[in-house]
């Protein structure tokens, strides 16, 4: 049972726009949730976290959302570049756990 | 670069093998985590290590175990290899026991592919 959902295998984006991503979770005991990127032949690389006390976290050009009562939450991406194509995982950790607990991953595609 | 090496980048091997992973993780941080990622999946927590003691497992195999060394660097080592577990093996740090908040960097993976 995936506890982490990214229901969009894949997402085009012209390059200016804004590139948002989805991503829904089933547990209620996760206190933080993350955003990796990644980019083939490499690991994940740390984009932008928020707690879960909170609703928004901005850094840059990269802002997430979080809906707790709809167990949603949001990367938006503005304004989108060729450089961000890459494959981009939601990710949430539990508390009092070590782990993440990762979802499938959504391609994003940002052409010029 | 995330600071984090792991080695080798590529591993092919035939079925009922044993291979050795290795991971070093960023300087200052005392927590390994081994993730796998198959074809089109997410990345699966494997098992955790801090500071030499196991912390916490996930769905990791029985043919597959894990130790980390005094120096701090981590072996995953994968046993009677079948097909399916060709997959990438992250490997991941943090500084803290993990439990409390602290991001995750991870390394650059090794490809295994099992023949």
């Amino acid at each position: 049972d995936q506890q982490v959902k990214q229901n969009s295998p894949s997402l085009s984006v012209q390059e200016g726009r804004i590139s948002i991503l989805n991503c829904d979770y089933t547990n209620s005991m996760f206190d933080y949730f993350l955003w990796y990127k990644k980019y083939p032949a490499e690991g994940p690389t740390f984009l932008i976290s928020i707690s879960s006390i909170k609703d928004k976290n901005e850094d840059g050009r990269f802002t997430v959302f979080l809906n707790k009562s709809a167990k949603h939450l949001s990367l938006h991406i503005v304004p989108s570049q060729p450089g961000d194509s890459a494959v981009y995982f939601c990710a949430a950790h539990p508390m009092n756990q070590g782990n993440l607990i990762f979802g499938k991953g959504t391609k994003l595609s940002v052409k010029p | 670069d995330s600071g984090v090496t792991q080695t080798p980048k590529h591993l092919i091997t035939a079925t009922g093998q044993r291979v050795t992973l290795r991971c070093s993780p960023r300087s200052g941080d005392l927590s390994v985590y081994w993730y796998q990622q198959s074809l089109d999946q997410g990345l699966q927590f494997l098992i955790q290590y801090y500071n030499g003691e196991e912390r916490a497992k996930g769905n990791i195999l029985e043919r597959f175990s894990a130790q980390q060394f005094p120096d701090l660097h981590s072996e995953l080592n994968l046993s009677s290899l079948e097909l399916g577990d060709s997959a990438l093996y992250f490997c991941a740090s943090s500084v803290v026991k993990g439990g409390s908040w602290e991001t995750q960097y991870f390394g650059p993976g090794t490809r295994l592919l099992v023949l």
